[in-house]
């Protein structure tokens, strides 16, 4: 099956850091994924949509500057939390879609995730 | 946006027991799909079912689909402790993300 690799699992650092999340698709190639927020105890809240070789497409309230997109390559998406400040503590998650696909009638398969913690 | 409203918020049964999650949605849709997220970990998509399917099997889960309440259910039967996690339905995908409901926290206890 499709599988998503997502690194770090894990993030502490201090306020003021800039932290480098990645995305992969391991088997698959992947010219659309969705970067997901998430808070304790609440839902997954989207945040942007990368596209291979082009700008990453930001949901309202999502600031450009603060979360960096990049889509290098068919298989990879980084997320970078520029400045990151404890209010952007969080747990964030990547998804990929395989191909092109009609109407969304497919999966989006997950990450398992990264907790970022700003101290 | 958040699409909708999951009842109940939290669910605990006994394991053996049937699970019963429902959703609700806003805005017409081609299709409706249900993940499971274990604590701290990703999603894993369990079911889809596209708008002109009114229910869906797969393994002990089955879901059904009422476009007209715009509103979606999944059941659970024969529920085992390793169902405890939290289930999300999600509308959209394609070119767009996944909108995704508040979710149901399942807790089966053994």
């Amino acid at each position: 099956g499709a599988v998503v690799s997502q690194h770090p699992s894990w993030v502490i650092c201090k306020s003021g850091t800039s932290v480098k999340i990645e995305c992969r698709s391991l088997d698959f190639q992947a010219t659309t994924m969705f970067w997901y927020r998430q808070f304790p105890k609440q839902s997954l809240m989207l945040m942007a949509t990368s596209n291979e070789g082009s700008k990453a497409t930001y949901e309202q309230g999502v600031e450009k500057d603060k979360f960096l997109i990049n889509h290098a390559s068919l298989t990879l998406s980084t997320l970078t939390v520029t400045s990151a400040h404890p209010e952007d503590s969080s747990f964030y998650i990547c998804s990929a879609r395989l191909g092109i696909q009609r109407l969304g009638n497919q999966p989006q398969h997950f990450g398992d995730g990264t907790r970022l913690s700003i101290l | 946006s958040q699409q909708g409203e999951e009842d109940p918020q939290a669910l605990s049964i006994q394991e053996g027991e049937n699970a019963t999650m429902n959703c609700s949605y806003k805005t017409s849709i081609n299709n409706l799909q249900w993940y499971r997220q274990n604590s701290g970990r990703g999603l894993v998509h369990l079911i889809l079912i596209r708008s002109n399917e009114r229910e869906k099997h797969s393994g002990r889960l089955r879901v059904t689909l009422d476009t007209s309440k715009k509103s979606s259910s999944l059941l659970i039967t024969a529920s085992r402790a390793a169902d405890t996690a939290s289930y999300f339905c999600a509308t959209g995908g394609g070119a767009d993300g996944l909108t995704f409901g508040k979710g149901t926290h399942l807790i089966i206890q053994p």
